[in-house]
């Protein structure tokens, strides 16, 4: 089965800490590509990293990092210096580089920044 | 450029009734996916057009039926709508050949059954 999971329904930090998203994943796949979407009150999903499974190296993104665990199906998100514009509903999602070209999503975690 | 514009933003219909909901993808993407997102399921795939063909499609009784037109705009469609399609549509776009790049998504429309 292709899932995803995100243990964290909600997180609450203060402006400036760094926190990290958890995210694990499911497929018997090889080649994939994961992703971390945010979605803020618009409504609308924004892409803020992408990874490819093929590759060792992390991907960063400015304040954004992850920490992609192949062996063991892991994908974190890392936001560091965190700002109030952060606050939004994050999902952890991926694609199989073959096939049906469809994102598999987690089921979200709301994080909060407070001032 | 131009975001994906998804119409209406808001929508209300009554029990058995049926729904058109409209997407414009980014100038240039050909591939449009239309996902389902609500609080008990999250977020499902619902299907995938490319060049006004369907090329896969999640698991949705018959009453979801979607087309892409030739200038790669697309529409879903559910009849007999029931309370249980209350939910955020979401529409996405990408060129064909960078989907692995990821989708860039519209702000939706939320349909509300009554």
């Amino acid at each position: 089965a292709q899932t995803v999971t995100q243990s964290q329904p909600e997180m609450s930090v203060q402006e400036a800490e760094t926190v990290t998203l958890s995210c694990t994943y499911d497929t018997s796949e090889n080649n994939y590509y994961l992703f971390w979407y945010k979605q803020p009150p618009s409504r609308q999903m924004i892409l803020v990293i992408r990874q490819e499974a093929y590759k060792q190296q992390n991907a960063t993104e400015n304040r954004f990092s992850v920490n992609f665990q192949k062996a063991a199906k892991s994908f974190s998100l890392k936001i560091s210096d965190s700002q109030l514009g952060d606050t939004a509903m994050y999902f952890c999602a991926f694609i199989h580089s073959q096939g049906a070209q469809k994102l598999v999503f987690g089921q979200g975690t709301r994080l909060t920044i407070n001032p | 450029k131009a975001g994906v514009t998804q119409t209406p933003r808001y929508l209300i219909k009554t029990r058995g009734q049926q729904v058109t909901l409209s997407c414009s993808p980014i100038s240039g993407h050909r591939s449009v996916s239309w996902y389902q997102q609500t609080p008990g399921q999250g977020l499902q795939f619902l299907f995938e057009y490319f060049s006004e063909t369907q090329r896969n499609k999640g698991n949705f009784p018959g009453r979801f039926s979607g087309r892409q037109f030739s200038n790669s705009r697309s529409e879903m469609n559910v009849s007999t709508l029931e309370l249980g399609d209350s939910a955020l549509y979401l529409c996405a776009s990408s060129l064909p050949s960078q989907t692995n790049y990821g989708y860039t998504f519209g702000s939706g429309t939320r349909l509300t059954v009554v």
